[in-house]
């Protein structure tokens, strides 16, 4: 089967440094995304690891070990909007390049003042 | 706006009747995804479209489910005879084809009564 897995909730508090775990067992794998969900709203992209190592945008940071099957995202000098559940997603290309994502269960951050 | 748009955002139905979402993708998007997502969950992979051409179909979809996208630009999802389970956040998404970004929509979130 296939599956990612992620903690279920992180509590944090404004200005604080987060990580994100994501480990996965897919039966592809062309790359792990972060996606931000605002509660109600739509799934919006952060990041995207193809290759091992970090990828750093803004305060955002996100990480890869393909032979460990594992990546984080870090989350930085945390505000109160960053209150959100994170979602990361594997981007499965087996079968011809369909680029459809497998999700993770998501981990609900909660930035506390 | 020229985001991903569905329609409707919200949809209530009595069990056995079918519905239809529409998603306008991002004009220059050639590919575009519908997902499931229920409370508590992530993103659900369900069909693929590149242009007209629908390339993917998860397993999970049974054959109550049938998308659309006759000129490779909007798209649609019916469901017929709907159930108690199919109640959820149907979510579209769009991207480029060699992209590992992709655009979702506000969601149509549908409940069966």
């Amino acid at each position: 089967g296939q599956s990612l897995e992620q903690p279920s909730e992180v509590t944090a508090v404004e200005g604080a440094i987060v990580q994100i775990n994501c480990t996965y067992q897919t039966s592809g794998f062309y790359g792990l995304s972060w996606y931000q969900q605002h509660d109600g709203g739509a799934p919006t992209f952060l990041s995207y690891n193809g290759l091992d190592g970090l990828e750093e945008t803004g305060r955002f940071s996100s990480f890869l070990s393909r032979s460990d099957s594992y990546g984080y995202l870090l989350l930085q000098e945390l505000q109160m909007k960053d209150s959100a559940s994170y979602f990361c997603a594997v981007r499965d290309g087996a079968g011809g390049a369909t680029n459809k994502l497998i999700f993770g269960t998501g981990t609900l951050l909660a930035v506390q003042p | 706006d020229t985001g991903v748009s569905q329609d409707p955002r919200h949809k209530i139905t009595k069990r056995g009747q079918n519905v239809t979402f529409r998603c306008d993708p991002i004009s220059e998007h050639n590919r575009l995804y519908w997902y499931r997502q229920t409370l508590g969950q992530g993103p659900e992979f369900l069909t693929y479209f590149q242009n007209e051409a629908q390339l993917e179909k998860s397993r999970l979809l049974s054959d109550r489910f049938s998308a659309e996208r006759p000129k490779g630009s909007f798209s649609t999802l019916e469901i017929q005879r709907t159930e108690q389970g199919d109640s959820a956040m149907y979510l579209c998404a769009s991207s480029f084809s060699a992209s590992f970004e992709q655009f979702f929509g506000p969601g149509t979130r549908l409940t069966v009564l």
